[in-house]
């Protein structure tokens, strides 16, 4: 069965402090990888999308890598407006029509 | 997001109702999808079309029923509304088979 784990489930970090989100997935054959990010009471926000082991995304303070097993979300010196939720998920081969599989995602709270 | 624009924004039923959330998007996406969010489930797909007509069930259809007779509208509809489909529905578009979604603002639905 395909699936997604997200860790932490939260984080909180100071101001400037990096650290690193985590998404170990399982599929049947991955055609993609998203990250997004959520703000309270609002739709998710795309970041990134990687295709392939290796691959490498950067935007602002984010970077977005991929291995055979897993995605990290790298946030390089977070504000406190980097504070939301981030969700990963996966296209699987066995998904068809661009069906995405989410995790639960991580909480990321940064305090000045 | 100004392209998905979901409708209501919330409501309030009773259990035994049947309740219909609209989705109108103005990017002529081909894809269209419904997610629920419930707190540590992450996002779920209910139902998803990927066309005109065309329309599939995604992993917790139990309950709902969707249509689509336009490119722009995909309507979600509880047939008969139950406590347990008290959530946050989400709509989504996609312009391709491998593309990110773009989601609209939400629907929080509560059945009591």
């Amino acid at each position: 069965e395909d699936q997604v784990t997200q860790s932490p489930e939260a984080l909180r970090l100071q101001e400037g402090e990096s650290s690193s989100l985590n998404c170990s997935y399982t599929v049947s054959g991955l055609r993609g990888l998203f990250w997004y990010r959520q703000d309270p009471g609002k739709g998710p926000e795309f970041l990134f999308t990687l295709y392939s082991a290796g691959e490498e995304k950067e935007k602002e303070r984010l970077k977005a890598t991929l291995t055979k097993k897993e995605s990290f979300l790298h946030i390089t010196a977070p504000k406190p407006e980097d504070s939301a939720t981030y969700l990963c998920a996966v296209q699987a081969e066995s998904g068809g029509y661009n069906k995405l599989i989410f995790g639960a995602g991580t909480r990321l709270a940064v305090h000045p | 997001d100004a392209g998905i624009t979901q409708s209501p924004r919330h409501k309030v039923t009773e259990t035994g109702t049947p309740v219909t959330l609209r989705c109108h998007q103005t990017e002529n996406h081909r894809y269209m999808y419904w997610y629920r969010q419930d707190p540590g489930h992450g996002l779920r797909l209910i139902h998803y079309s990927y066309g005109v007509k065309d329309t599939d069930k995604g992993e917790v259809s139990d309950g709902y029923s969707v249509s689509r007779s336009k490119t722009e509208d995909f309507l979600l509809t509880l047939e008969s509304a139950t406590s347990s489909q008290t959530s946050v529905y989400f709509c989504a578009t996609a312009s391709g088979a491998h593309y990110g979604y773009t989601f609209g603002s939400g629907t929080r639905l509560t059945v009591v």
